[in-house]
């Protein structure tokens, strides 16, 4: 069935390094895909999207590629702050009318 | 243009009750989607409506229900609560009426607590 996997986290990272956080999908057709952001004690933000391979979302900072041939879309920015520390999200529109998330990654950026 | 809304924020209820939660669209927003997310997992779609019709639901039983309201107000009733069913509920708003481009908005949530 649709599904989304996500890497475990958390992932614990310095201020100003690289960030990657993997996320490959299974879907019948061609999903539209997503990473959502939630902060400590808050309901889901969107952050970026893509609707059809190849296409780049980014927002803030953050970058994701939609890859057809690896179906997959990471979630990467060049330099984290502080207040880039919550947990992400990826998601795909599956049908049924329903996003299907995963499980969720948390990151901590440590000053 | 407003955002999505919850309400309550807090509820906690005991096993057995009924509990109806509410959340108000962004406004033009036909399509309106509910989630239950459990503590450090992520969200699973419970239903979605269009329009004040159900437009599709996810693998929740059927004493969870909803209305749509024609001025973008919904809300989840849950019927006989169980101690599982303490998590957050995600409300989702979108314009469209759940085409695959269509982009979902969340409001904040409401912690449900069960005992």
């Amino acid at each position: 069935g649709d599904s989304v996997t996500q890497m475990e986290g958390p992932v614990t990272l310095s201020e100003e390094a690289f960030l990657t956080i993997n996320c490959t999908y299974t879907a019948t057709g061609y999903p539209s895909l997503f990473w959502y952001v939630q902060y400590p004690g808050e309901g889901l933000q969107l952050l970026l999207k893509a609707t059809k391979a190849d296409d780049k979302g980014s927002n803030k900072g953050f970058e994701a590629t939609y890859r057809k041939e690896t179906t997959s879309f990471h979630l990467e920015k060049g330099s984290v702050q502080v207040s880039d520390s919550a947990v992400y999200f990826c998601a795909h529109y599956a049908g049924r009318r329903a996003l299907t998330f995963g499980s969720g990654t948390r990151l901590q950026v440590q000053p | 243009e407003t955002g999505v809304t919850q309400s309550p924020t807090h509820l906690i209820k005991t096993r057995g009750q009924q509990v109806t939660l509410r959340c108000s669209s962004q406004s033009g927003h036909n399509t309106v989607s509910w989630y239950q997310q459990a503590l450090g997992q992520g969200p699973q779609f419970i239903f979605q409506y269009y329009r004040e019709e159900e437009n599709g639901r996810g693998n929740f039983p059927p004493r969870f229900s909803g209305l749509q309201f024609p001025n973008y107000s919904s809300e989840l009733n849950v019927n006989a609560l169980e101690l599982d069913d303490s998590a957050l509920y995600l409300c989702a708003s979108s314009l469209g009426a759940g085409g695959l481009t269509d982009t979902q908005y969340f409001g904040p949530g409401t912690r449900l607590t069960v005992l």
